[in-house]
């Protein structure tokens, strides 16, 4: 049990481009989903909080007008990086909240994104 | 702000040694400490830790939690080369937001 998916799993793309990113939990509802940027050798760096049926809480420093998420069910969440350019290559993960207080967080595959 | 570190953040061992990987966090609202095995691609669930001083065990995977001290620790016994990865761990809140360490990359030599 507790399976995200994410896709696609490979993205490349143009600059100027709109990618959209699809994170589900196959299993399971989560009304909270998790999404993290992980750069070569570095740790995950948490983007934003999806709640189901509600806004994004976006980290300090993430652009929210850039990477849009929404949260539009409670098995599918969905960001799409906007205007693609090259220094936003990069891999992007999702998670899916799994508990009582949604702190075990299933991790789905990623996604590599390559702008060029 | 939150904030979770691990050390060491590298570590090179035999197949058959036994390693120690460590976490400290300092995390309002803490909930549970979490720890993860990255492989290449995304992370894996390996325990959840809530309560101090409770061992919980997988295999030749263990891991308890010092919510005083504010420390956990990650052992591993008789390593093996599949054990090979970045170990993460993350201090999460009561609204479930993960604040997660840097990482150790552990390379077990056969």
């Amino acid at each position: 049990g507790a399976v995200v998916s994410q896709h696609p799993s490979w993205v490349i793309c143009k600059s100027g481009t709109s990618v959209k990113i699809e994170c589900r939990s196959l299993d399971f509802q989560a009304t909270t989903m998790f999404w993290y940027r992980q750069f070569p050798k570095q740790s995950l760096m948490l983007m934003a909080t999806s709640n189901e049926g509600s806004k994004a809480t976006y980290e300090q420093g993430v652009e929210k007008d850039k990477f849009l998420i929404n949260h539009a069910s409670l098995t599918l969440s969905t960001l799409t990086v906007t205007s693609a350019h090259p220094e936003d290559s990069s891999f992007y993960i999702c998670s899916a909240g799994y508990g009582t207080f949604q702190e075990t967080q299933y991790f789905g595959p990623g996604t590599r994104l390559l702008v060029l | 702000e939150d904030k979770v570190v691990q050390s060491p953040l590298s570590l090179v061992v035999h197949e058959g040694d036994t390693v120690t990987l460590n976490c400290s966090y300092e995390v309002t609202n803490f909930r549970s400490l979490l720890w993860y095995k990255q492989e290449k691609k995304a992370p894996t669930f390996l325990f959840m830790l809530t309560s101090s001083g409770i061992e919980k065990k997988s295999g030749r995977l263990s891991s308890i939690l010092d919510k005083k001290e504010l420390f956990s620790i990650l052992n591993i016994t008789a390593t093996q080369t599949g054990d090979s990865a970045i170990y993460l761990c993350a201090g999460s809140t009561n609204a479930g937001k993960s604040t997660f360490g840097d990482g150790t990359t552990l390379t077990v030599k056969p």
